[in-house]
Parts: C-alpha cells; structure tokens; sequence
C-alpha cells in the first residue's frame, strides 16, 4: 500500500524567491520512484522532477531540486528564483517499482506573486 | 518527447447514453495505462490499471461494470462511462507507462472533461 501526503493547500512566494512544498509518503515497496507534478490550469500533467529510491543523491532539474530523506519517508520540492509561470496546483506521487499504481498527494497550490 | 494523446477533450451527453474516451501512446508502447478521475480542486484519484491484453485492475470502490476499460494493444487503452449520470461529471485523465524507457518514465494525457446532463 502506498499514501503520499502533502500538508500545505496552499503556498504563495515572492517571484524570484525561493518556495519550498511538503510531501510525506510510506510504501510497503522496497523499491520505488517519487515525482513531483505541476498542473497549470490548463490541467494538463508536467513532470517536474522525479527520484528513484534507491539513489541518495537528491535530484535537481534546473531551478527545482528535491530534498529526499529516505529514513524520515519525506519528499520536499525546492523552488530556487520562482517565475510567474510557477504557479500552479503541485502534485508530490508514488510509484511502487512494480508499476502497479501512481499515488497521488492532496497536492499544493503555489501562488507566486510579482 | 513521448506523448499520450487523450480524445476527445471535453463531451457533453444526456443522461443514460455512454462517452468513450481513448488514450494512446504516440511513438512508445505502453504495456500499461492508468486511469484517474479529478474533481475541481482536489487530487487525481486512481480509478483503474490497464494492463495490454489482460482485464483491468480496479480500485476499491469503482464500477467495473460502469467504467469499462479496455486495453486491446500496446498503444491504446479506452474508457467506457456506461449509463452516465449526471454524478459521472468530472475531469479523467490517463497515463501511460512507457516500459522502453532506460528510466522509469510516466506520460499523461491532456485529459477529458465530462459533463452528463
């Protein structure tokens, strides 16, 4: 079984400062991937980063980068110099190395304002 | 990149009638595709796994007689809202898993609005 859990509705930052989103999770799988999602109004899904568990190093992706804690199961998105373009509804997720299901967090909307 | 195409975009149906929504991996085989629902605000939730060639895994709580998924080749699945009701309103969206990819890859569609009037 896996749950993702995302305690922030809501964010707002500053544009070109920097935000960082929640996320917790737990998995009965040994080995998994962990993905952050960014839908824009237009609904349309974008990955934005995404970790695979058994890598300790933290991944970053331009001006997003993670901070993976294994051991505490905690997943948090860093958004270094944030742009209009940023805000959106953010979506921390799951995936067991199965493949058997994508699970999804409450998610976060960021708001960034000028 | 790879892309999933998701038709139509958004259908409005009477009562009763049924709404077929496909999902197709373009340029990649998708041996399996989720299928999520998303109401106004809140998350996706996952209704479905459509595993190419074998019958679709359901989550708690869903109608398999109601939404029927068929995944008939390794870049199309379909959903089926039978009987649709006005409750069946909402934003289903698929992703496909693409399996040829040297990391661990999902794509999604661009998603379909259903309104049942």
């Amino acid at each position: 079984a896996q749950t993702v859990t995302q305690s922030q509705p809501e964010m707002s930052v500053q544009e070109a400062e920097t935000v960082t989103l929640s996320c917790t999770y737990d998995t009965s799988e040994s080995d998994y991937y962990l993905f952050w999602y960014k839908q824009p109004p237009s609904r349309q899904m974008i990955l934005v980063i995404r970790q695979e568990a058994y890598k300790q190093q933290n991944a970053t992706e331009n001006r997003f980068s993670v901070n993976f804690q294994k051991a505490a199961k905690s997943f948090s998105l860093k958004i270094s110099d944030s742009q209009l373009g940023d805000a959106a509804m953010y979506f921390c997720a799951s995936l067991g190395a199965s493949g058997s299901r994508l699970t999804f967090g409450e998610g976060t909307q960021l708001t960034v304002n000028p | 990149g790879a892309v999933v195409s998701q038709h139509p975009s958004w259908v409005i149906c009477k009562s009763g009638t049924s709404v077929k929504i496909e999902c197709r991996s373009l340029d990649f085989q998708a041996t399996t595709m989720f299928w999520y629902r998303q109401f106004p605000k809140q998350s996706l939730m996952l209704m479905a796994t459509s595993n190419e060639g074998s019958k679709a895994t359901y989550e708690q709580g869903v109608e398999k007689d109601k939404f029927l998924i068929n995944h008939a080749s390794l870049t199309l699945s379909t959903l089926t809202v039978t009987s649709a009701h006005p409750e069946d309103s909402s934003f289903y969206i698929c992703s496909a898993r693409d399996w040829g990819a040297t990391n661990e890859k999902l794509f999604f569609g661009s998603g379909t609005q259903l309104s049942v009037l």
